[in-house]
């Protein structure tokens, strides 16, 4: 069964710094993988949506890479702001099924920039 | 614009009974999808939709029901069998597999 983790559960820099988020997931098996943001009491809005013949994909301040081989994805944030403090979450598409839909999201990394 | 709407935001629900969560798209997006997110879990599957007319059961279907009579609406159900409701609940639709989700903004349901 698909899992995924991810590291840190939260974080606190100031802001103008780049940092990392880190997701890694049990299987290799996957179709794709994707990053989402939530701000609090709200839905997911989607960041970035990685194929998995994809190495990486780029929107503005955000990269996110793909390993496959390794069962890892980076989100790299770069200039960080206040208005970029929320919960990121990623969630791997599996071909095995990390549940009933192949879709399994880890717990998320708690990101707080400060001012 | 297109996107995904859930009502009501918030919802209150008295022991025993049923109430049911709005889930409405104009994406044209075929698959629909409900996910359950309680503090410190992970957002969890409870039913799925590929098709109209068809619906399968996720990770955490007991005490839910749901329909898909139309592509754009997929409403939840919960019903008094399911014995802690209180959660958010979230749903998503997707254009085919393999897309990508697009997710709502959710209704948190309390039992009063």
């Amino acid at each position: 069964k698909q899992e995924v983790t991810q590291i840190p559960a939260a974080l606190s820099v100031p802001e103008g710094e780049n940092l990392v988020l880190n997701c890694s997931f049990t299987d290799s098996a996957i179709y794709n993988l994707q990053w989402f943001r939530q701000d609090p009491g709200k839905g997911l809005t989607s960041l970035l949506l990685i194929q998995s013949s994809q190495r990486e994909q780029t929107s503005g301040r955000l990269n996110a890479s793909l390993d496959k081989s390794s069962g890892r994805s980076t989100l790299y944030i770069a200039a960080s702001q206040p208005g970029d403090s929320a919960t990121y979450l990623c969630a791997v598409r599996s071909y095995s099924g990390g549940g009933a839909d192949g879709l399994t999201f880890g717990k998320g990394t708690h990101l707080i920039i400060q001012p | 614009d297109g996107g995904i709407t859930q009502s009501p935001k918030y919802l209150f629900r008295k022991e025993g009974q049923n109430v049911t969560l709005s889930c409405e798209q104009n994406l044209n997006h075929d698959a629909m999808y409900w996910y359950r997110q309680d503090p410190g879990q992970g957002l969890r599957l409870i039913y799925y939709s590929q098709i109209v007319n068809d619906f399968q059961k996720g990770d955490i279907a007991e005490g839910y029901s749901v329909s898909r009579e139309k592509k754009e609406s997929f409403p939840l159900t919960v019903t008094s069998a399911q014995k802690n409701p209180t959660a958010f609940y979230l749903c998503a639709s997707e254009p085919g597999h393999g897309y990508g989700y697009t997710f709502g903004s959710g209704t948190r349901l309390t039992v009063v």
